[in-house]
């Protein structure tokens, strides 16, 4: 079967634009995260979902980030007045249980 | 709050046995995870350790203590192709499901 999609795969932007990252989990996976990774750096958790509770937005480092997941499914992550800061790769994972993450490929985000 | 520390680099030599440190600090503890992760790609699961002791998969084992806050991944036969990254992460109490992840190690395996 598929595994997580992300859309982009790279995205350029001016420092100041939006953004919208797509995640498209497998099919099923009730839990839902995503993470940063900027170079050399360890995976920066940003929010969790999981079924139909609330998110857990403990992670997110501004309120310029904000995540959404629709019909617990596909998610998106945006950015607003993306700053040079933001650069990284955004990583989802989906997850059936409380066990193994399944990663998508990333969205690499370049702010210029 | 979590604290988890891993080597930066190691490097070893391709057929031999090569063994990742990973310590943490954690508010309560639900489990440790390892993941291998390829330049330019994303990470994959490779084990998962609830209780104390060695788990073995193939060439890949990991050990966990939880009394002493450590665990490791134990590599055999090491290939060329284990070059890559090896993240420790660790999932703490209190109901939360999000894993904490270290930096990684960066494994470089030579002829």
């Amino acid at each position: 079967g598929a595994g997580v999609s992300q859309s982009p795969s790279n995205k350029v932007t001016e420092k100041g634009k939006d953004v919208e990252l797509r995640c498209d989990p497998i099919s099923g996976h009730t839990a839902l995260y995503w993470y940063r990774q900027s170079l050399g750096q360890g995976l920066e958790f940003l929010i969790y979902f999981q079924g139909n509770s609330a998110p857990d937005k403990s992670g997110l480092p501004s309120d310029r980030f904000s995540a959404e997941r629709t019909g617990g499914s596909v998610s998106t992550l945006t950015i607003q007045r993306t700053q040079q800061e933001d650069s990284a790769v955004y990583l989802c994972a989906s997850s059936p249980s409380a066990d193994e993450q399944f990663f998508g490929p990333g969205t690499r985000l370049t702010v210029l | 709050g979590q604290n988890i520390d891993q080597p930066t680099e190691m490097t070893a030599t391709e057929g031999a046995i090569v063994q990742i440190n990973c310590t943490y600090q954690t508010s309560g503890f639900n489990g440790l995870f390892w993941y291998q992760q390829h330049a330019g790609e994303a990470p994959t699961f490779l084990s998962y350790n609830v209780l104390d002791g060695l788990e073995e998969k193939g060439r890949f084992s990991s050990f966990l203590s939880r009394s002493k806050g450590y665990s490791y991944l134990l590599l055999k036969e090491l290939q060329m192709k284990d070059s890559a990254s090896y993240l420790c992460a660790v999932r703490g109490s209190g109901g939360s499901y999000i894993p904490t992840f270290g930096r990684g190690t960066s494994l470089i395996v030579h002829p």
